[in-house]
């Protein structure tokens, strides 16, 4: 039984650049939630994905933007790149139904602005 | 707003000790708790929750952790510490009233277990 897997593991842009990450939830889970990690720091909420949709938003500006595919895979895209985007950024699914219950997170995409 | 405080950095503590490690959280109605582990390079792993009922859960490793209301505090706990604990500790929270995900972490409180 496959967990969270999130592609690339490591990404090096240059600031103004555009970025798209990749996450694959575990099997049988059908929301998307994804989280900026920068060093140091707790895991912040960017959103989340259910049916498609973007449902709920964390504080984060428009340069971050999310898409999820019918399969639940989703994506997670940054436009014009900042220094303060280098972190690791996680993925983190579940059952939308089951939302007392805990979230299943990958390895993370580490993104490195230079 | 929601917020969730882990008062220390890092945590110390010899091999067979007892350890804790604290949080807080500010958060309206009573919200969903848990704490997470990390490992260098790798994402979160879910150690224990609490949902309702018992104030004292137990999770997976050996730990468990109090919930007490009146405080607001949710501290994790172990009677007997292993030199592989040493990690990354992450206590968050979840408004259940919202019927989302989304999910306040703290800072994180990094464990060393000393043998």
């Amino acid at each position: 039984d496959a967990g969270v897997t999130q592609s690339p593991t490591h990404l090096i842009k240059t600031r103004g650049q555009q970025v798209t990450l990749r996450c694959s939830p575990k099997s049988g889970h059908d929301t998307v939630s994804w989280y900026q990690q920068a060093l140091g720091q707790g895991p912040q909420f960017i959103f989340q994905y259910y049916e498609e949709e973007e449902r709920q938003r964390g504080n984060f500006p428009d340069r971050f933007s999310g898409h999820q595919f019918p399969n639940y895979s989703s994506e997670l895209n940054v436009n014009a790149l900042l220094l303060g985007d280098s972190a690791l950024y996680l993925c983190a699914s579940s059952l939308q139904q089951l939302n007392n219950q805990p979230q299943h997170f990958g390895d993370g995409t580490r993104l490195s602005i230079l | 707003a929601q917020s969730v405080a882990q008062p220390e950095d890092q945590v110390n503590v010899a091999e067979g000790n007892p350890l804790t490690v604290k949080c807080t959280y500010s958060v309206s109605g009573n919200p969903y708790l848990f704490w997470y582990v990390q490992y260098p390079n790798r994402g979160l792993q879910f150690l224990l929750k609490y949902i309702t009922g018992d104030n004292l859960v137990k999770g997976s490793y050996g730990f468990e952790a109090e919930f007490n209301k009146s405080q607001t505090s949710f501290h994790l706990k172990k009677p007997s510490a292993l030199v592989s604990d040493s990690a990354l500790y992450f206590c968050a929270v979840r408004d259940r009233n919202t019927g989302g995900f989304k999910t306040i972490f703290g800072a994180g409180t990094r464990l060393f277990v000393k043998a």
